[in-house]
């Protein structure tokens, strides 16, 4: 069926470091592909999307770009803060369904 | 400003209590979701509605039920609660085109089941 697997947290990151998160999919079609975040006591809320194949959503400083090749939705930062400690989620949609990942745990340290 | 409020933050009930949890969306979205969070599982559907008095089961639905009797609210029903239902619970709301459309999740509701 589909999923998402993401690489497992949680990630630990001194301040200005750059920041890869893992997302590898499996989809029958074409899926959306998202990022959410979640911050501490809080609901999760949209990072970005990306909606078809080599599309590269960004916000924050943060990127994914869609690779239908290799499967992935890997999420990027070039400069991360302490204000980005978080759990990150990565998804798919497609028709009446969002699957999500695990999500990954960051910490950043200053 | 878009908002997803819940009834509680924190909740605490003894096995075999009937628990309810609230959700009001102000957004006028035809779709809401009721999730549950788990430690190295992510989200986990629970059940959604595309309209007023409607529902789908998600993928994991057993000893949950839901209503829908406005369209801005949204609520949770645990006939008979458990130790394993203990967990957080976000609600969600998004316009049509579930696969496409933004998610607005409230702030969860962590329910304790002693």
């Amino acid at each position: 069926g589909d999923s998402v697997t993401q690489m497992e947290g949680p990630v630990t990151l001194s301040e200005e470091a750059f920041l890869t998160i893992n997302c590898t999919y499996t989809a029958t079609g074409y899926p959306s592909l998202f990022w959410y975040v979640q911050y501490p006591g809080e609901g999760l809320q949209l990072l970005l999307k990306a909606t078809k194949a080599d599309d590269k959503g960004s916000n924050k400083g943060f990127e994914a770009t869609y690779r239908k090749e290799t499967t992935s939705f890997h999420l990027e930062k070039g400069s991360v803060q302490v204000s980005d400690s978080a759990v990150y989620f990565c998804a798919l949609g497609y028709g009446n369904k969002l699957v999500f990942g695990a999500g990954t745990i960051l910490r950043v340290k200053s | 400003d878009v908002k997803v409020t819940q009834s509680s933050r924190y909740l605490v009930k003894r096995t075999g209590e009937k628990v309810f949890l609230e959700c009001v969306q102000d957004m006028d979205h035809e779709n809401m979701f009721w999730y549950r969070q788990d430690p190295g599982l992510g989200l986990r559907l629970i059940y959604f509605s595309y309209d007023v008095k409607m529902k789908e089961k998600g993928d994991i639905p057993e000893g949950y039920s839901v209503s829908r009797e406005k369209k801005e609210r949204f609520s949770l029903i645990l006939e008979s609660a458990s130790t394993n239902q203990t967990s957080m619970y976000l609600c969600a709301s998004s316009l049509g085109g579930i696969g496409y459309n933004e998610q607005f999740f409230g702030p969860g509701t962590r329910l304790t089941v002693l």
